[in-house]
């Protein structure tokens, strides 16, 4: 079955840093790719995400790319912030059957002044 | 206002009780999720639905049950709740036109079974 593996954290890095969080997945097909973040208190929100090889996905200085051949989607930015202190999930939907959404476990990433 | 909004936000039962979640969403969308979040295991699907008359077990839908009383409308049932079901639970939107589709969230239920 499809399933996605990021790496664990917490991560905790100081402001102005630049962040990596690895994300790798097992799929069937030609699954798209995401990145949730969800802040404390709160539910998930779509970060960015592609939905084909090579693509990349980009929102509020976050990066990712599709990579196929190494069945990757890591999450980078250049420069962090203390408000990007949250939870980030990596995920993909793979179009067959129900479409279902698998998750991977979560990577807490703290930002300190 | 809040697009997918969960009822309660927080809930503190004892074992044996039913309990229910309730998730109504304003964005016309056709499908909808419940999740349960544990920490370390990401997100755990329960059920989905695809449209009113279409309702399907999760992963882990085993001590639950869902009634999709409407399009808007998804709510979640524990029939005797067990201190294993503490945990924070999610509702979820997506669109059913094309693929491709992200979901949207509500912003969770903290459940605690005594």
């Amino acid at each position: 079955g499809d399933s996605v593996t990021q790496m664990e954290g917490p991560v905790t890095l100081s402001e102005e840093a630049f962040l990596n969080i690895n994300c790798t997945y097992t799929a069937t097909g030609y699954p798209s790719l995401f990145w949730y973040v969800q802040y404390p208190g709160e539910g998930l929100q779509l970060l960015l995400k592609a939905t084909k090889a090579d693509d990349k996905g980009s929102n509020k200085g976050f990066e990712a790319t599709y990579r196929k051949e190494t069945t990757s989607f890591h999450l980078e930015k250049g420069s962090v912030q203390v408000s990007d202190s949250a939870v980030y999930f990596c995920a993909l939907l793979n179009s067959g059957g129900y479409q279902k959404v698998t998750f991977g476990t979560g990577t807490k990433l703290q930002v300190i002044p | 206002d809040a697009d997918v909004t969960q009822t309660p936000r927080n809930r503190i039962t004892k074992t044996g009780k039913r309990i229910m979640l309730e998730c109504s969403q304003t964005k016309g969308h056709d499908r909808m999720y419940w999740y349960r979040q544990d920490p370390g295991l990401g997100l755990q699907l329960i059920y989905y639905s695809f449209d009113v008359k279409d309702i399907n077990k999760g992963e882990i839908s085993d001590g639950y049950s869902v009634s999709r009383q409407a399009q808007a409308k998804f709510s979640l049932s524990l029939e005797s709740a067990i201190p294993n079901q503490t945990a924070l639970y999610f509702c979820a939107t997506s669109h059913g036109q094309g693929s491709y589709n992200e979901q949207f969230f509500g912003p969770g239920t903290r459940l605690t079974v005594l």
